[in-house]
């Protein structure tokens, strides 16, 4: 099956730091990689699609100055948390999807920040 | 407003019984749907997807779509204490040529030996 990989699993860091996480798909290519959130006892949070080569799409509520995201492969996708604060502290899931296929979840990093 | 609704549960079964999952949509325009499981503190993982009406089984999976209705659903036949976690329902819109996912609360899903 398809395997997405996500980097680091887990990650503390000071406020006012930023942070990136980095997202793989290990064994296909994906046009679209997806970036979620999910606080605890919450469902997925839509955060932005990401198409390669193109400007991310964020969803309403979602700063983009903020979240920064880059899809400079079809491999590849990061998300940058910039100046973190402890409301940022969350489980941050990315997704990738190859051509008209099926998503696959990354194993999730969770983000905590001092 | 797009939706996906979930009733969140808990769910609970004794182990061997048929578990139940349902789910509802909003956008009549939906093309793919998918079930996901979800352990605590874990991401979801794939167990179906389902694209047309009718059944579709896969082992104790069976998922069920009625687009007339609006409603896609899971039986988990013979259920066991591993299969205890969350269940995400997902639909894929068609958003300006691109398929967007929407997910549901999620039903949390307790098998009891």
């Amino acid at each position: 099956g398809a395997v997405v990989s996500q980097h680091p699993s887990r990650v503390i860091c000071k406020s006012g730091t930023s942070v990136k996480i980095e997202c793989r798909s290990l064994d296909f290519q994906a046009t679209t990689m997806f970036w979620y959130r999910q606080f605890p006892k919450q469902s997925l949070m839509l955060m932005a699609t990401s198409n390669e080569g193109s400007k991310a799409t964020y969803e309403q509520g979602v700063e983009k100055d903020k979240f920064l995201i880059n899809h400079a492969s079809l491999t590849l996708s990061t998300l940058t948390v910039t100046s973190a604060h402890p409301e940022d502290s969350s489980f941050y899931i990315c997704s990738a999807r190859p051509v008209g296929g099926e998503q696959f979840f990354g194993p999730g990093t969770r983000l905590t920040v001092l | 407003q797009k939706e996906v609704e979930q009733n969140s549960g808990p769910l609970s079964v004794p182990e061997g019984a048929i578990a139940s999952l349902n789910c509802t949509y909003s956008d009549r325009g939906s093309q793919s749907f998918f079930w996901y499981r979800q352990y605590s503190g874990k991401s979801p993982e794939l167990i179906m997807s389902i694209y047309s009406n009718g059944d579709k089984e896969d082992g104790r999976f069976t998922a069920q779509l009625n687009k007339a209705s609006q409603y896609v659903s899971l039986l988990i036949r013979d259920s066991q204490p591993s299969d205890s976690a969350t269940y995400l329902c997902a639909v894929n819109e068609e958003a300006g040529g691109s398929y967007i996912p929407t997910f549901g609360r999620g039903t949390s899903l307790i098998v009891h030996p």
